[in-house]
């Protein structure tokens, strides 16, 4: 596509239930990012994904968050028992290769837990 | 200590003036990125620098990878440049983005 898709663009969910969070990258694009944007925070790192190595998982605050990568395109973050501290806007970025040149963002998710 | 430091946090200024938002690192960098956050969270890189300076319309972006520290200058500001300018460097080893706070900027007609 033209830009990096992420859906669902909202999400609202009870406290405890799982979600999964969906992120399109860029066609082409070898390198996956997910980021995390809690209110009034920076953004935080969470997971990478380049090729086919094995992700980077040391951002990932918790077990109950976990991410893959299917076919080397479409993206799920998939966060268990959710808490009202995982709040937050989720961004995806993209770009070719791992270089920093051509990173996107997508529009992100905004998860609210209630 | 925040590896990446960007001042102001907030910054008011009236149509028209020249502002100048600044970021300073302490890691080793492959290159730096100057990225606008509108309200609504939706992210634009402005400017992905290894060197010198770089021009876009009225934005301009300098690095002095010496000093660690890059500068974002908006020239004849305008209310529709009211965003959070976010500073992010790119170590090249893990491939991640680390970020700054933000500098939250809001233009007055």
């Amino acid at each position: 596509g033209a830009g990096v898709s992420q859906s669902p663009s909202n999400k609202v969910t009870e406290k405890g239930k799982d979600v999964e969070l969906r992120c399109d990258p860029i066609s082409g694009h070898t390198a996956l990012y997910w980021y995390r944007q809690s209110l009034g925070q920076g953004l935080e790192f969470l997971i990478y994904f380049q090729g086919n190595s094995a992700p980077d998982k040391s951002g990932l605050p918790s077990d109950r968050f976990s991410a893959e990568r299917t076919g080397g395109s479409v993206s799920t973050l998939t966060i268990q028992r959710t808490q009202q501290e995982d709040s937050a806007v989720y961004l995806c970025a993209s770009s070719p290769s791992g270089s920093v040149g051509g990173y996107t963002f997508g529009s992100g998710t905004r998860l609210t837990v209630v | 200590k925040n590896e990446v430091e960007q001042s102001p946090q907030n910054l008011t200024a009236q149509e028209g003036e020249f502002i100048t938002i600044n970021c300073s690192y302490s890691v080793g960098i492959s290159a730096l990125h100057w990225l606008q956050q509108h309200p609504g969270g939706g992210i634009v890189s402005l400017f992905m620098l290894s060197s010198g300076k770089k021009k876009h319309g009225r934005l301009i972006a300098t690095i002095n990878i010496q000093e660690k520290h890059s500068s974002l200058h908006i020239t004849a500001s305008h209310p529709r440049d009211s965003a959070v300018y976010i500073c992010a460097v790119y170590g090249g080893s893990q491939g991640n983005l680390i970020f700054g706070k933000g500098t939250k900027l809001s233009v007055k007609p």
